[in-house]
């Protein structure tokens, strides 16, 4: 049982928006920024997204990521087949589930 | 270029001992933190622990599922970083990812090696 919620799955055709939530607690979310980490078939992981909504160089500008309170949401805008992948949410835990948390993956699916 | 190489993997029996390492290159390796994430088969990532750069101690931190019996060190002269296994468990089975923690401001691990695999099995 991961300490950040997400959910196992999601999927949209190419072009689409789609959403993956994170949810978590005031001593993780609620007190600390959210990481986004995508994980390529076969791959290690990648920084996505950092500090909530920040982008390193060389992420498109379609992956988006927001925090409100104790969840946080990343956004894939005008989705194409490369974004197949496990997509994973972290952060920091104040409490003794720490220090660094992560959610159990959403897996997205193009169709 | 930033790079960072696990080795040391392999199939090792329950109860024994195995250390990983990380060879980093391409930044100052001794300027940051430096993290261990597993991903067993088929599942997510769990973080494993960390080492603090010396500027802020050299301190380890690690998750409740392995402290105890796994001890994470640095050697700042070689840019390595290594994991001792110790007491080794079938549920320590998984690809261990050594990561480097970026902490200008907010934390996060900003480059990943490209694991290696642990098998625990009899």
């Amino acid at each position: 049982q991961s300490v950040l919620t997400q959910p196992p799955s999601a999927s949209g055709t190419p072009g689409q928006r789609v959403t993956i939530s994170c949810s978590g607690s005031s001593s993780n979310i609620g007190s600390n920024t959210v990481n986004w980490y995508q994980q390529l078939p076969g791959t290690a992981p990648k920084l996505l997204i950092y500090s909530n909504n920040q982008r390193p160089s060389g992420v498109p500008d379609r992956f988006s990521g927001s925090k409100s309170g104790t969840s946080a949401s990343l956004a894939i805008s005008g989705l194409q087949s490369e974004d197949e992948a496990d997509y994973y949410c972290a952060a920091w835990d104040d409490s003794l589930n720490g220090p660094w948390v992560f959610g159990g993956g959403t897996k997205l699916t193009v169709l | 270029e930033v790079q960072l190489v696990e080795s040391g993997g392999g199939l090792v029996q329950p109860g024994r001992s195995l250390r990983l390492s990380c060879t980093a290159s391409g930044f100052t390796f001794g300027d940051y933190a430096m993290s261990w994430v597993r991903q067993a088969p088929g599942k997510g990532l769990e973080w494993v622990g960390f080492i603090r750069s010396k500027a802020y101690g050299g301190t380890t931190e690690y998750a409740a599922s392995v402290k105890g019996r796994f001890t994470i060190s640095r050697d700042d002269s070689k840019s390595i970083a290594y994991l001792q296994m110790n007491s080794l468990k079938t549920e320590d089975t998984a690809v261990y990812y050594c990561t480097r923690e970026d902490c200008g401001g907010d934390c996060y691990f900003d480059y990943w090696g490209q694991g290696t695999l642990v098998t625990v099995s009899s």
